[in-house]
């Protein structure tokens, strides 16, 4: 199936800085690309939808100012945390529409700690 | 109401056994319903989908009951394995030109399978 790798898989920052996503589409063209983010035990909620060539959608209650995403090719979409708090900690994953049949496949996630 | 509903939260099983995860969904105009597994520290991955014109779909071990008139779905594990143990999560979306869209996931459900 249609791959799409995430990186990083883990990073730890300092509380103020910021951190950016990398999703990128392997072996096929997304232009559009989701990201996620899910607390532990918990399910996934998607924070918004990123478009290839335009400003991404956000979900209610996400803040498009924090949460900073450029769609800037076919292949790339990465998520920018910007001046990161503890609160921000999480897994954030993304996913693609992909293959012949357009199923949704997920990156392998980046668990974000804040300090 | 876009809620997709999973029970139950936690399952245990012996080796050998059936394990079976139930959801509702209240949206009517949902079209397409994926089933996907976690395990930790990933990302999720697909591992079997419904659309509403059928009501079974089996893939190996794994078996989607539909009921469309009772907005439910289940996921069946036949002969469930230690490797099995994994979170899953349901979930449900509209598709649009042939892609998925963005996923409405249930809360999960944490499977252990013992030997």
């Amino acid at each position: 199936g249609a791959v799409v790798s995430q990186h990083p898989s883990w990073v730890i920052c300092k509380s103020g800085t910021s951190v950016k996503i990398e999703c990128r589409s392997l072996d096929f063209q997304a232009t559009t690309m989701f990201w996620y983010r899910q607390f532990p035990k918990q399910s996934l909620m998607l924070m918004a939808t990123s478009n290839e060539g335009s400003k991404a959608t956000y979900e209610q209650g996400v803040e498009k100012d924090k949460f900073l995403i450029n769609h800037a090719s076919l292949t790339l979409s990465t998520l920018t945390v910007t001046s990161a708090h503890p609160e921000d900690s999480s897994f954030y994953i993304c996913s693609a529409p992909g293959g012949s049949n357009e199923k949704l496949f997920f990156g392998s996630g980046t668990q974000l700690s804040v300090l | 109401q876009q809620q997709v509903k999973q029970s139950p939260q936690s399952l245990i099983v012996q080796k050998g056994g059936i394990s079976i995860i139930n959801c509702a969904y209240e949206n009517t105009a949902f079209d397409y319903f994926p089933w996907y597994q976690q395990f930790p520290g990933k990302g999720p991955a697909l591992l079997i989908a419904i659309r509403p014109d059928v009501s079974e779909k089996k893939e190996g071990r794994f078996t989607i009951s539909f009921n469309k008139s009772a907005k439910q779905f289940s996921l069946h594990i036949m002969d469930s394995q230690p490797g099995d143990s994994a979170t899953y999560f349901c979930a449900a979306s509209f598709s649009y030109g042939g892609s998925q869209g963005n996923l409405i996931f249930g809360k999960g459900t944490k499977l252990s399978v013992k030997p």
